[in-house]
């Protein structure tokens, strides 16, 4: 059975601050999402990563996939009130990527 | 329509009725995905739907969960005989198309089930 498991569980910060957050497995996954989900709402995709070592930026959000494909992370630069939210990471599992497993997710509040 | 929407927003329910959640994809998309969320949790994968192919059922937790996808679009999740233990936000989401884990889940606001 494949299980992510993502760390902090809750972060509390201020605006500004910079934060990181990680998702680990034992297993490999084909590719791994990162998800921002709001109270009341579906997540929604923040990135896609797929080749082991790949590091992609979005605007203040850097996330990385690690070398094996096993973890990845999501640095926050200078973050925002706007940026809290639950923070979901998923492996796409399965015999052909089609389920995805999510992570327990990390609950990040920025405070102004 | 602009997204992913599901009916009802919320139900409330007595232990052991049935219920039917209702999930209208965004049209044209052909991957179709069911996710139970509980409190303070992650998603748990319940079943995927690609086309016409037989849906992968190998997430659903018990044979009181069921669905199906009409026509290739409109998709139902049935739970029978519901206990508590199914009270949870149950998500769906669907993609353009299957790429090998690499494709866009759009997911919907998703129906808050609560068993008593």
């Amino acid at each position: 059975t494949q299980l992510l498991e993502q760390s902090p569980q809750f972060l509390s910060i201020q605006e500004g601050e910079n934060l990181t957050v990680y998702c680990n497995s034992s297993s490999v996954f084909s590719s791994l999402q990162w998800y921002r989900q709001e109270p009341g709402e579906g997540p929604v995709l923040l990135v896609t990563v797929v080749t082991g070592g790949e590091v992609k930026k979005l605007k203040r959000l850097t996330f990385q996939f690690g070398d094996a494909r096993k973890d990845s992370s999501l640095h926050i630069t200078a973050a925002q009130t706007g940026d809290t939210g639950l923070y979901l990471c998923a492996g796409a599992g399965g015999d052909y990527g089609q389920n995805f497993v999510f992570g327990p997710g990390t609950r990040l509040s920025v405070l102004p | 329509g602009a997204g992913v929407s599901q009916s009802p927003s919320n139900k409330v329910t007595e232990k052991g009725k049935d219920v039917e959640l209702r999930c209208d994809p965004i049209s044209g998309h052909t991957a179709l995905y069911w996710y139970r969320q509980s409190l303070g949790q992650g998603l748990e994968f319940l079943i995927y739907f690609q086309g016409n192919s037989a849906p992968d059922k190998s997430g659903l937790p018990s044979d009181r969960f069921s669905a199906e996808r009409t026509g290739g679009s409109v998709s139902t999740l049935t739970i029978q005989r519901t206990q508590q233990e199914d009270s949870a936000v149950y998500l769906c989401a669907s993609s353009l198309a299957y790429w090998a884990g690499q494709e866009t889940q759009y997911f919907g606001p998703g129906t808050r089930l609560l068993v008593l």
